[in-house]
């Protein structure tokens, strides 16, 4: 199975800061590799697919990068309803995986 | 409006079974693969498996072969997880996603709201 490795498991930012997740694969996953934003008691959303490929609907501030096994997701200017855990996946190969999370937090 | 709920949910002993069901509406859910993702209580995500547009190929993670089956009925837009042998394990929400794709890059959206499962005695 593939392992995808977030870091870190948890940020304190502001508003306003710029913040990186950074997510690594234990083989690589191509460009297979999604990213979702999850706030407390509700479903996972969507917010990049391919690796670099931006949701429709999802703000600009979002920015995804990376290939192979070293993916970053970058919030631009933190807003308050970014506060949330964010979860990479890759969807290469079966079994599917998720990162452990991260947690942004003010 | 795009949307996926999910029904079925509760509490299960160890050792029961429980039938989830997802109803798809606002898209051909037909042309669609389809997902179940579950996450334990103040867990992380887990994907459970995936099921082809017209039920030909299912996937499963080791840890639910065996005793967990997807399928899907798409005369009626509907997805189901019928879950066996459930153990304590098993306790979390499970949500049910469509799949999208391009070229050899599939991703999850959009997501149900999730139906809660709780396998205790």
């Amino acid at each position: 199975d593939i392992q995808m490795t977030q870091a870190p498991s948890s940020l304190s930012a502001s508003l306003g800061d710029g913040v990186t997740i950074t997510c690594r694969a234990s083989q690589s996953v191509s460009s297979c590799l999604n990213w979702y934003q999850q706030k407390p008691g509700k479903a996972p959303n969507l917010l990049i697919f391919a690796a670099s490929s931006l949701q429709s609907g999802v703000p600009s501030r979002f920015s995804g990068s990376g290939s192979g096994t070293d993916f970053t997701l970058t919030i631009s200017s933190l807003q308050p309803e970014d506060f949330a855990t964010y979860y990479c996946q890759q969807s290469c190969s079966i079994p599917w995986t998720f990162g452990q999370g991260t947690k942004v937090e003010i | 409006e795009v949307q996926l709920v999910e029904s079925g949910g509760g509490l299960v002993q160890p050792g029961g079974s429980l039938r989830l069901s997802c109803a798809a509406s606002g898209f051909t859910f037909s042309n669609y693969w389809m997902s179940w993702v579950r996450q334990a209580p103040g867990k992380g995500l887990e994907w459970v498996a995936n099921i082809k547009q017209d039920g030909s190929v299912k996937y499963y993670v080791d840890s639910v072969k065996g005793r967990f089956t997807i399928s899907r009925d798409n005369a009626k837009n509907s997805l189901y997880l019928q879950m066996n042998s459930l153990r304590a394990e098993d306790t979390a929400v499970y949500y049910c996603a469509s799949l999208r794709y391009s070229s050899t890059w599939y991703w999850a959206d959009p997501w149900g709201q999730g139906t809660l499962v709780t396998v205790s005695s």
